[in-house]
């Protein structure tokens, strides 16, 4: 069972949109919320991560946004590039644990 | 910069055969991990190592084991490949939260 849930499977954007991935989570003890980046042929790389202390993250063009009472976060790509079409997971974990769980992942498209 | 190599980039096996997959990583990380990646499924976790000689069953173990004999290096075993075991492998490295990546085996056993 899935301990976090991503949603959408897939969205397509025209360059300069902004695609909109969300997560939700039912532990309530998660305190650490990673976002993670895959290119094609690559593994994935740590992208941006939240801790809920605090409502909002942004690292240049991607934005955290955080829901602590309704456990749910989402990734803002801000001004999308077609650089930016990658698969995206989001993933929870306690931070003195080892294990983070994984969202099942969203492929975005920026079209040109 | 971190690096985590792994030993293959694809892997054709036939059913039946004993798979080794290896995994280095660089950066002197205690933990380590072996996911395998399918889609619609995310990322799910098989094994992991907390430190040399020391394992732990993930979520999806069955069917494989792992050994860590030295730091560095991390490896997967799949005894008896079948064909529901062709995947994407990937292995990880951690500090301090955060999941260092290899660039994966893409396994298909025929």
């Amino acid at each position: 069972q899935q301990q976090v849930k991503q949603s959408p499977q897939s969205l397509i954007v025209q360059k300069g949109g902004i695609p909109i991935i969300n997560c939700a989570y039912e532990n309530t003890a998660f305190d650490y919320f990673p976002w993670y980046q895959q290119f094609p042929g690559k593994g994935p790389a740590l992208l941006i991560a939240i801790r809920p202390d605090v409502s909002e993250k942004k690292e240049g063009r991607f934005t955290i946004s955080f829901n602590k009472s309704a456990k749910q976060f989402s990734l803002h790509i801000m001004d999308s590039q077609p650089g930016d079409s990658a698969t995206y997971f989001c993933a929870a974990s306690k931070e003195d644990d080892y294990k983070l769980s994984f969202g099942a992942g969203t492929t975005v498209t920026v079209r040109a | 910069d971190v690096k985590v190599t792994q030993s293959s980039r694809y892997l054709v096996k036939r059913t039946g055969e004993k798979v080794f997959l290896e995994c280095v990583q660089d950066m002197d990380h205690e933990n380590m991990f072996w996911y395998r990646q399918d889609p619609g499924l995310g990322l799910r976790l098989i094994y992991f190592s907390y430190d040399v000689k020391m394992k732990e069953k993930g979520d999806i173990p069955e069917g494989y084991s792992v050994s860590r004999e030295k730091k560095e290096r991390f490896s997967l075993i799949l005894e008896s490949a079948s064909t529901n075991q062709t995947s994407m492998y990937l292995c990880a490295s951690r500090r301090i939260g955060t999941q260092y990546f290899g660039p994966g085996t893409r396994l298909l056993v025929l």
